[in-house]
């Protein structure tokens, strides 16, 4: 079974810097789907990122980036220029290609934004 | 605008007294799924649907039932609800073909509280 980990429970980050968030995963699978996930006080679970593992090149989303490193099983979410918006817990997830499609879900980190 | 939506939003009930959460979407979405989330563990599937009439268990099915007759809906039925299925409740859609279309959407979730 597929695990993954976020080992910061809380992250802080001042307005307008720029932030790291971990993620790591244990899989045996070598074709696969990576996401984060961010939920702000509303609960709603909305998609940041997305990665292919079979992707060399590294996902951007406007201020959002990932570093994607296949071999160290890890996958960390970079966030430039923070905004207050971005305040809310952020969630890594895995899915397998194929089979039932289930999202695993790390604990989560929360971050918050100073102004 | 694409969206899932969910009903109730929150709901407080007693401990054997049959409730449904429906979720319904509006993409023509062949894979639709729930998920529950608890303090500390992230989301975790309890049920999935590839399609019409196709629905199986996920990671956490005990208590719990689902039915597909429509491709839009997918309820979930706890016909016996006891208080640990205390939680946020999140119903999910997306298409089976591959690529960036086949990323899980999320609905605003249900908070159930079950005393």
């Amino acid at each position: 079974a597929q695990t993954v980990t976020q080992s910061q429970p809380e992250m802080s980050v001042q307005e307008a810097e720029t932030v790291t968030l971990s993620c790591t995963y244990d899989t045996s699978e070598s074709d696969y789907y990576l996401f984060w996930y961010k939920q702000p006080p509303s609960r709603q679970m909305i998609l940041v990122i997305r990665q292919e593992a079979y992707k060399q090149q590294n996902a951007t989303e406007n201020r959002f980036s990932v570093n994607f490193q296949k071999a160290a099983k890890s996958f960390s979410l970079k966030i430039s220029d923070s905004q207050l918006g971005d305040a809310a817990m952020y969630f890594c997830a895995y899915r397998s290609r194929t089979g039932r499609r289930a999202l695993t879900f790390g604990s989560g980190t929360r971050l918050q934004v100073q102004p | 605008e694409a969206q899932v939506t969910q009903n109730p939003r929150y709901l407080i009930t007693v401990t054997g007294k049959k409730l449904t959460v429906t979720c319904s979407q509006n993409m023509n979405h062949e894979y639709m799924s729930w998920y529950r989330q608890d303090p500390g563990l992230g989301l975790r599937q309890i049920y999935y649907s590839m399609n019409v009439e196709v629905t199986d268990k996920g990671d956490v099915p005990e208590g719990y039932k689902v039915s597909r007759k429509e491709k839009r809906n997918f309820p979930l039925i706890l016909e016996s609800p006891s208080p640990n299925q205390t939680s946020l409740y999140f119903c999910a859609s997306s298409r089976l073909a591959g690529g960036p279309g086949d990323t899980q959407y999320f609905g605003p979730g249900t908070r159930l509280t079950v005393l």
